[in-house]
């Protein structure tokens, strides 16, 4: 069965606090996916990776980095967390095989708090 | 560039009644087009997908979707609503190059017993 799981389902930090959040899938994926959903806005990208160490700028990558040292981990850093990333953050993967027409696989999201 | 409007942030049904959520796209080529489900406190689950071939997708849980070229439009439909249908549905858009999907602000879907 598939599966792409987030390190943390719910997460509160403080403004300015460095905050990682891990992505993991195990279904042997090349591209992997971090959006933000916010409501009204639907869900953005802002950074996506297509291999180990390989990664682009999605929508609005302002104030995210990533790092991919494997290719089934995908992590998105928020290098000093401020209120308006107060969100809900979404990992996704995809095979590489079949382009953009191979499925997303979504991970259950971390509801991230910044106070 | 590709783009997707959904038309109705929140939509209700009575349970039993049909289901439309409206998904209209921008797309510069072929478009491939999806179909997704979140429910509460979940990630997105994959309904159908049109990529090529015939035009009336079916997915899972009743649902199915019509690719009309002439109208750009990707709705998506079930005949009879159930409770547990409630959920937020997004549309996607993909070209048929690059990486990214376009995602819909999404529609609310409530089923009123």
């Amino acid at each position: 069965d598939v599966k792409v799981t987030q390190s943390s389902r719910y997460l509160v930090k403080r403004t300015g606090e460095k905050v990682f959040l891990e992505c993991v899938q195990d279904m042997d994926h090349e591209n992997m996916f971090w959006y933000r959903q916010d409501p009204g806005l639907g869900l953005r990208l802002i950074y996506f990776s297509y291999d180990v160490k390989m990664k682009e700028k999605g929508d609005i990558p302002e104030g995210y980095s990533v790092s991919r040292e494997k290719k089934e981990r995908f992590s998105l850093i928020l290098e000093s967390a401020s209120t308006n990333q107060t969100s809900m953050y979404l990992c996704a993967s995809r095979a590489g095989l079949a382009g953009v027409r191979d499925t997303q696989y979504f991970g259950p999201g971390t509801r991230l708090t910044v106070l | 560039a590709q783009s997707v409007t959904q038309l109705g942030s929140h939509v209700s049904v009575s349970e039993g009644a049909l289901v439309l959520l409206r998904c209209n796209y921008s797309s510069s080529v072929p478009p491939y087009l999806f179909w997704y489900v979140q429910y509460p406190n979940q990630g997105l689950q994959l309904l159908l997908k049109y990529t090529t071939g015939a035009t009336l997708v079916k997915g899972i849980n009743g649902f199915e979707a019509e690719f009309k070229k002439s109208e750009t439009s990707f709705h998506l439909t079930k005949p009879s609503a159930h409770m547990s249908d409630a959920a937020e549905y997004f549309c996607a858009v993909s070209g048929n190059t690059g990486n990214q999907f376009y995602f819909g602000t999404g529609t609310s879907l409530t089923v009123i017993p």
